[in-house]
């Protein structure tokens, strides 16, 4: 099974900064890894597909990058509404799909 | 517009059983691959179990591996999950999901607003 790991598990900025958020796989998933945004219930939103594509509806600002095993999802300048959780998922070796711990974005 | 809504969640004491329901509009139900996704209460999300469009192909996540079993009915545009033998780890929200098409297909595009399962005595 391959094991994805977020980092930082926190991150803390203020709106108009920059946000980088990181995904680590255990073993090359190629670019099949997917980004999700989750806020306070509310189920997750696809945000970013095969590593770097924007989903329907998605803003600009929001971008990813990376393959094989090293991916990074960026949001170039945060807006109040883009506070919330992330999770990267993978889906290279299947089954299972799996997903990383989250990263949670909070106002600083 | 896409709209996956859950029922059937609930309390259970151990060893109990429930059956989730998960029904769809807004798309062509019998096309698409179908999901159920859990997120115990403040971790993360967890995969649990995909079924094919036809009901081909069924896979489930081990641990929950000859315990829960997944359907569809394409007649009804619904998806269930029945689950046995209920485990207090099994406490969790249970999101329906589908998967995309092209190059979506891999992925989550669309979730249901969840249904809460709680196992407890």
């Amino acid at each position: 099974e391959i094991v994805l790991t977020q980092s930082p598990a926190t991150l803390s900025l203020s709106p108009g900064e920059r946000a980088t958020l990181s995904c680590r796989a255990s073993q090359s998933v190629s670019s099949y890894l997917a980004w999700y945004q989750q806020k306070p219930g509310q189920a997750p939103r696809l945000l970013i597909y095969d590593a770097s594509n924007r989903a329907t509806g998605i803003p600009a600002r929001f971008s990813g990058s990376g393959s094989g095993t090293d991916f990074t999802l960026t949001i170039s300048s945060l807006e109040p509404e883009d506070f919330a959780v992330y999770y990267c998922q993978q889906r290279s070796n299947w089954p299972p799909d799996t997903f990383g711990q989250g990263t949670k974005l909070e106002i600083k | 517009e896409v709209q996956l809504v859950e029922s059937g969640g609930g309390l259970v004491k151990p060893g109990g059983s429930l059956r989730l329901s998960c029904a769809a509009s807004g798309f062509t139900f019998s096309s698409y691959s179908m999901n159920w996704v859990r997120q115990a209460p403040g971790k993360g999300l967890e995969w649990v179990s995909s079924i094919s469009s036809s009901s081909s192909y069924i896979y489930y996540a081990d641990s929950v591996k000859g315990r829960f079993t997944i359907s569809r009915d394409n007649a009804k545009n619904s998806l269930y999950l029945q689950m046995n033998s209920l485990r207090a780890e099994d406490t969790a929200v249970y999101y329906c999901a589908s998967r995309g098409v092209g190059a979506k297909r891999y992925y989550f595009d669309y979730w249901g607003q969840g249904t809460l399962v709680t196992v407890s005595s």
